[in-house]
């Protein structure tokens, strides 16, 4: 079956230009996660999202970044005014449900390169 | 909070065994294993709930000590396929799913 989709796989930007990076979900899954990792470092948490309740956004760096769901599936997260230091693997992740502590299913990504 | 994962980098000979630690300051409910192999996305390798679970897959295994807030990943026997950064994820209760830092292993021939 279809796994977590990510688009672009790849983007460049210029700073100050707005982004926005597209996850679609695995179908049923109802918990989808955003996670950034820059060069040979860790996974950042960003923002989740858990059926109907109200995302956790706490993991944002800064109000230039925003995500919204729609419909319980499709999540889009935007940048504004992009900065060199958002650079970073963008990672999108999905689960069945958080309480039945299923697993994560990830993307593979979106490469951004603001220059 | 982000869990604490020690060693961040390992060497080995293929057929050696690793252990990889995650520790935590808050009370934990699971936690997960993920391999990151270099220029992929993370992929799952177990989940361990409270009660001091352990579990295995293949010559892969956990344990979870939650009194200590701490769990530990074994690799026996490594092989060449094994070589990646493993990532623990650990969350309290119906919430947020946070990762360590990762550990970098790599199998030598």
């Amino acid at each position: 079956g279809a796994g977590v989709s990510q688009s672009p796989s790849n983007k460049v930007t210029e700073k100050g230009k707005d982004v926005e990076l597209r996850c679609d979900p695995i179908s049923g899954h109802t918990a989808l996660y955003w996670y950034r990792q820059s060069l040979g470092q860790g996974l950042e948490f960003l923002i989740y999202f858990q059926g109907n309740s109200a995302p956790d956004k706490s993991g944002l760096p800064s109000d230039r970044f925003s995500a919204e769901r729609t419909g319980g599936s499709v999540s889009t997260l935007t940048i504004q005014r992009t900065q060199q230091e958002d650079s970073a693997v963008y990672l999108c992740a999905s689960s069945f449900r958080v309480r039945d502590f299923s697993p994560l299913h990830f993307g593979n990504g979106t490469r951004l390169t603001v220059t | 909070q982000q869990p604490v994962q020690s060693p961040q980098a390992v060497i080995l000979r293929e057929g050696e065994d690793a252990v990889i630690n995650c520790s935590s300051s808050k009370a934990l409910y699971s936690v997960h294993w993920y391999r990151q192999k270099h220029g992929e996305a993370p992929v799952f390798l177990m989940i361990l709930l409270k009660g001091g679970e352990q579990k295995g897959h293949d010559k892969i295994s956990a344990s979870f000590n939650e009194k200590k807030q701490q769990s530990s990943l074994y690799l026996t026997a490594s092989q060449l396929s094994y070589s990646g950064t493993y990532f623990c994820g650990t969350s309290q209760g119906a919430q947020k799913l946070v990762f360590g830092q990762g550990t970098r292993l790599t199998i030598n021939p």
